[in-house]
């Protein structure tokens, strides 16, 4: 049983084109999150939703919408995908902060690449 | 300190040896640290989850320590493995935001 996963593992799109990766996780956390890993390998976090509310918005284009139709779902939609948006994206799950133990648990990330 | 860093960025330890790295961190708004273990074409996996100043974890021959006041902790494995080559990210927790990550240490262990 894979605690957190997110489809596809690989996304190869053109320039301009609109697309989802979707995430779901079976843990019963109410927490979930978008994070990128940018060229230099570094995670950088864009989106966190508690609880299908949106808690963190990092400074992401507004090209990327997070959608939560319940707590256990949080998929990323990307409208007119740019060369600059390739990265792999890793969706990650905890427990509510403030409450104990919140090791995030990540999905195996999706490669995005745009060409 | 704003950001987390981590130090050394990479590392070769050889077989057998121990070995130690660092994670700075902002100690305002602190919550908790996580230390992660991330191999190559996996996810990241959590290691520990530390919240009080003067925490020691341990699991196996990982082991990290934890000073909120100065902001900082330490990862040490002892006797290295060559499974133990993998990226060790440190990652910040403020107050109700999600986790900010260090850049990492890449490890490799050499027979």
């Amino acid at each position: 049983d894979t605690a957190v996963s997110q489809t596809p593992k690989y996304l190869v799109t053109q320039m301009g084109n609109d697309k989802s990766i979707k995430c779901e996780q079976n843990l019963g956390h109410d927490t979930m999150y978008w994070y990128k890993q940018d060229s230099k390998k570094f995670l950088k976090i864009m989106f966190s939703y508690n609880n299908k509310e949106l808690i963190i918005n990092e400074t992401v284009p507004n090209r990327f919408s997070p959608k939560s139709p319940d707590k256990a779902h949080l998929n990323l939609h990307i409208n007119s995908l740019e060369l600059g948006d390739s990265a792999v994206y890793f969706c990650a799950s905890s427990s509510r902060l403030g409450t104990g133990n919140t090791e995030a648990f990540f999905g195996q990330g999706t490669r995005l690449t745009v060409v | 300190i704003l950001n987390v860093e981590q130090s050394p960025q990479s590392l070769h330890v050889q077989e057998g040896d121990s070995t130690n790295f660092t994670c700075s961190f902002p100690s305002s708004n602190f919550y908790a640290l996580h230390w992660y273990r991330w191999e190559t074409a996996k996810s990241p996996e959590a290691l520990f989850v530390m919240t009080l100043n003067g925490d020691e974890k341990k699991k196996g021959r990982i082991s990290a320590t934890l000073n909120t006041k100065e902001g900082y902790s330490y990862l040490y494995i002892k006797g290295s493995q060559p499974e133990d080559s993998a990226t060790y990210l440190c990652a910040s927790q403020m107050g109700a935001d999600g986790l900010t990550f260090g850049k990492g240490t890449h490890l490799i262990i050499q027979p």
